[in-house]
């Protein structure tokens, strides 16, 4: 079993809608959860950042953490062609400076 | 942009042959990474440094090796590339501070391909 399963997708959705992307992990030790979005042919880019359980907001960004379920969430409200990219979870135990990668989840946002 | 540059961006190469990748950061961050991206793998870490000629190996490691003579120089080497090495390598960094979490940021990418 990987340490982070992320379903690949892809997910299609009209403009407007709620898009709703999650992770699971199998690491209790993990603290810290990231949500990075990658444009095609682009690098990652560090989207959310959340320590440990609870919701954190960023616009229409809102990350969720359970820990108790080891699952996180990223929810991203009026969707727009603009978020068309590969969304990737990340997380790292404390004191360690390696991440787990979720593999990507690619999302269409159709106009 | 997290003022980090990769050379080159994009490179054709013959099976066999050495490569080198350069990975340039104006941060000053201690920690710098190598990946390697493919379809169904995701990222995957091949190498690592935490300071200057302090390195470590990944998860993808084998047929790869990396050298850090100064904070803002990472070098990805192939030695002899294969076709299997054909992927989009991406450096990042991180200032890693105690009691945060490692953050990294990640540079544009360099698409190689092994003939």
């Amino acid at each position: 079993q990987k340490e982070v399963e992320q379903d690949p997708g892809p997910l299609s959705v009209p403009e407007g809608a709620i898009v709703s992307l999650n992770c699971t992990y199998s690491n209790s030790a993990f603290q810290y959860f990231m949500w990075y979005r990658q444009y095609s042919r682009k690098g990652p880019e560090l989207l959310m950042y959340t320590y440990s359980s609870g919701n954190k907001e960023d616009g229409r960004f809102t990350a969720q953490v359970d820990k108790s379920s080891k699952y996180i969430s990223l929810f991203i409200r009026d969707s727009q062609p603009s978020d068309s990219a590969t969304y990737l979870c990340a997380m790292s135990v404390y004191g360690n400076n390696r991440l787990a990668f979720g593999k990507g989840n690619q999302v269409v946002v159709i106009p | 942009d997290a003022g980090i540059t990769q050379s080159p961006r994009h490179k054709v190469t013959e099976t066999g042959t050495p490569v080198t990748l350069r990975c340039h950061q104006t941060e000053n961050h201690r920690y710098m990474y190598w990946y390697r991206q493919d379809p169904g793998h995701g990222l995957r870490l091949i190498h690592y440094s935490y300071g200057v000629k302090d390195t470590d190996k990944g998860e993808v490691s084998d047929g790869y090796s990396v050298s850090r003579s100064k904070t803002e120089d990472f070098l990805l080497t192939l030695e002899s590339a294969t076709s299997s090495q054909t992927s989009v390598y991406f450096c990042a960094i991180s200032e890693s501070r105690t009691g945060q979490g490692d953050t990294q940021y990640f540079g544009p990418g360099t698409r190689l391909t092994v003939l």
